[in-house]
């Protein structure tokens, strides 16, 4: 069956500090990836998502950036944390074409102070 | 952008009570998904409906489509306490490098007993 990971779970970083999120899809291959943010009560906005190795499409131009090293990793970056950073970090993915479904991982809580 | 946007924003029932959500969407679809979020946790996908369907059932829920009036709507039966959660609608956003899903701002439904 499939997973997938996300660490770390929660996160509190100072602004100006550097950031990482990693998403790893265990028991499938070639998934697509996706990176969500969603603020506090507010629906979830579609930031990266990814359909192969090193092939990343941004949805929102902003202070974050996103790579996929691997065909299973996705990592969320950013050089320098904003207050407006904070926020509830998804990731999810899909089983390439042959639906529309997308399984979420269990998130990571990222406070910028 | 937003795709879906959800109604009520919020629900207050009582256990046993039904309870009905509602889903307006902007622009021509061939699915339309129903997602589940538990307080701090990942999204759980609860069930697809196609363009070509008007309504469909599993368990305790009931989804239908009106493409003409470019909406849907979720209703769970004789609900339960599990049931408290936010609940979410998602269409397909297909773009040249791929498909995503936007979501909508969600439902928060709160089931006391």
């Amino acid at each position: 069956s499939q997973t997938i990971h996300q660490w770390p779970a929660t996160l509190v970083q100072p602004v100006g500090s550097p950031l990482s999120l990693e998403c790893t899809v265990e028991g499938t291959s070639n998934p697509n990836l996706y990176w969500y943010r969603q603020a506090a009560g507010r629906g979830l906005q579609l930031l990266f998502y990814s359909v192969g190795i090193g092939q990343i499409s941004s949805e929102v131009p902003q202070n974050l950036s996103a790579s996929r090293p691997q065909d299973r990793q996705f990592i969320l970056s950013s050089k320098k944390l904003l207050l407006s950073d904070s926020g509830f970090y998804l990731c999810a993915w899909r089983a390439g074409t042959s639906t529309d479904t997308q399984y979420f991982g269990p998130g990571t809580r990222l406070t910028v102070l | 952008s937003q795709q879906g946007e959800e109604d009520p924003q919020a629900l207050s029932i009582q256990e046993g009570e039904n309870a009905t959500m509602n889903c307006s969407y902007k622009t021509s679809i061939n699915n339309l998904q129903w997602y589940r979020q538990n307080s701090g946790r990942g999204l759980v996908h609860l069930i697809l409906i196609r363009s070509n369907e008007r309504e469909k059932h599993s368990g305790r829920l009931r989804v239908t489509l009106d493409t003409s009036k470019k909406s849907s709507s979720l209703l769970i039966t004789a609900s339960r306490a599990a049931d408290t959660a936010s609940y979410f609608c998602a269409t397909p956003y297909f773009n040249q490098a791929g498909t995503a899903l936007i979501f909508g701002k969600g439902t928060t439904l709160s089931v006391s007993s």
